[in-house]
C-alpha cells in the first residue's frame, strides 16, 4: 500500500461546527504532516508529527488542533473557523522527516 | 526576495515539444522535491533529489548544489503533463515550497 488517504474529500461547515479532517497511511511512515493551500498558491506548512510526537507546529490558530492517535493516522479537529480557513488540506507523510513525502489527496474545507 | 523562485511562472507549448522549469533557491538544503499537482488538487511526488540527476520516464530532474539550481525537463510533452510543477527544498528545520509552473500542453 503506497497510498495516503483522506476524508472527506469535501467539506462545508459553519463557523459554529465541529469538525475533524481524517489522514491515513500504511507505508509504515513516521513522519506525518498537515498543508493547508490557497487558490493557485503553494501548499503552506501547518504541523509536522515525528514519531507519533508534535515535532513543528508553525504557529497556527488554536482553531486547528491536531492529533496523532497511532502511527498510521492523523487528524485534524477544526472548532470556531473562520471563512479565511476555507481552503484545500493537504496531509502528506515520509518515512521519517525529511525524506521524500507523499501527498493525499486533499480535503476541500469550506466554512460559510 | 524569496528563498526558492521558479520559472517560468506560466508556461503554454505545444503537445511533442521539450520542457524545462527551473527552480533556484538561497538557503541551505539536504534536499529538492520536485512536486506535480493537477487541478483536482492531489500533488504527486515526482522526484526528491541532492546531488546529481534522476530520470523516470519521460521525466528527469537535475540538481546543482554548487549553483543551488535545479531543473526538471519532460521530453516529448503530452497534454496530460498540464499541471502546477512546485519545488520545494529541505532545509534543516523546513521545507519552503516555490510558487509553482502552472504548465498548459496544447494538442
Amino acid at each position: 500500500d503506497t497510498e495516503v488517504t483522506q476524508t472527506p474529500k469535501h467539506l462545508v461547515m459553519g463557523m459554529t461546527n465541529k469538525k475533524s479532517l481524517k489522514c491515513e497511511q500504511h507505508m509504515g511512515h513516521r513522519a506525518m504532516y498537515w498543508y493547508k493551500q490557497k487558490a493557485k498558491k503553494p501548499p503552506e506548512l501547518m504541523f509536522v508529527y515525528s514519531y507519533e510526537k508534535l515535532s513543528i507546529n508553525e504557529s497556527v490558530p488554536s482553531r486547528f488542533s491536531p492529533e496523532c492517535p497511532n502511527s498510521s493516522l492523523l487528524n485534524l479537529h477544526l472548532h470556531a473557523l473562520q471563512p479565511e480557513d476555507s481552503a484545500l488540506y493537504l496531509c502528506a507523510s515520509s518515512q521519517i522527516e525529511r525524506l521524500q513525502q507523499y501527498f493525499g489527496p486533499g480535503t476541500r474545507l469550506t466554512v460559510l | 526576495k524569496n528563498e526558492v523562485e521558479q520559472s517560468p511562472q506560466n508556461l503554454t507549448a505545444q503537445e511533442g515539444e521539450f520542457i524545462t522549469i527551473n527552480c533556484s533557491y538561497s538557503v541551505g538544503i539536504s534536499a529538492l522535491h520536485w512536486l506535480q499537482q493537477h487541478p483536482g488538487g492531489g500533488i504527486v511526488s515526482l522526484f526528491m533529489l541532492s546531488s546529481g540527476k534522476k530520470k523516470h520516464g519521460r521525466l528527469i530532474a537535475t540538481i546543482n548544489i554548487q549553483e543551488k539550481h535545479s531543473s526538471l525537463h519532460i521530453t516529448a510533452s503530452h497534454p496530460r503533463d498540464s499541471a502546477v510543477y512546485i519545488c520545494a527544498v529541505i532545509g534543516d528545520d523546513k521545507i519552503i515550497f516555490g510558487k509553482g509552473t502552472r504548465l498548459h500542453i496544447l494538442p
